[in-house]
């Protein structure tokens, strides 16, 4: 199994839906835990970061930690063409070695 | 302006030639690291440093060395290139290890 599991996609959503992306992860030690948006032909810039279980909100963003289930959560609310992008789930091992997702690509459409 | 820069952008090479990737950070940040990304396998990291003279192997290091001689440098030397290490390379860096990462722009390397 791998560390980090996220599903690639593509997902395409109409303009105002509310978007949901989603990472597993095996590794019990992760406390760190972060979502990145990289557009097409550019570096991964950092949208979220949470450290352990529980939820962050920033804008129409809101990130969720479940350390239980191994489970992190990306929403988007009220989505937009500008958010079309890759996201991608990153957590941070003890060593302070990062753990990307494979990167999930969405679509908003207008 | 805080930035990571990256050079060259992009490079075309030939089997066995040696070159460096070099990167750069304005920020005096002590952390340090090279990612490849690759279609279907996603960001993985080639090797870290935690701070001038410290450096550490990532998942994928086999082929790739680094040095960090000052803060603010951390070149990726790859001594003989092969066509596996066509691949699109990101440097990142950040104040310190447990906080966040700034990427670079990219280099898109192609080897022959």
């Amino acid at each position: 199994q791998k560390e980090v599991e996220q599903d690639p996609g593509p997902l395409s959503v109409p303009e105002g839906a509310i978007v949901s992306l989603n990472c597993t992860y095996s590794n019990s030690a992760f406390q760190y835990f972060m979502w990145y948006r990289q557009y097409s032909r550019k570096g991964p810039e950092l949208l979220m970061y949470t450290y352990s279980s529980g939820n962050k909100e920033d804008g129409r963003f809101t990130a969720q930690v479940d350390k239980s289930s191994k489970y992190i959560s990306l929403f988007i609310r009220d989505s937009q063409p500008s958010d079309s992008a890759t996201y991608l789930c990153a957590m941070k091992g003890s060593q302070g070695n990062l753990i990307f997702g494979k990167g999930t690509k969405l679509s908003v459409k207008p | 302006e805080a930035q990571v820069t990256q050079n060259p952008r992009y490079l075309i090479t030939v089997t066995g030639k040696k070159l460096t990737v070099t990167c750069s950070q304005n920020m005096n940040h002590e952390y340090m690291s090279w990612y490849r990304q690759d279609p279907g396998l996603g960001l993985r990291q080639i090797y870290y440093s935690m701070n001038v003279e410290v450096t550490d192997k990532g998942d994928v290091p086999e082929g790739y060395k680094v040095s960090r001689k000052e803060k603010r440098n951390f070149p990726l030397i790859l001594e003989s290139p092969s066509p596996n290490q066509t691949s699109l390379y990101f440097c990142a860096s950040s104040l310190a290890v447990w906080d966040t990462q700034y990427f670079g722009p990219g280099t898109r390397l192609t080897v022959l």
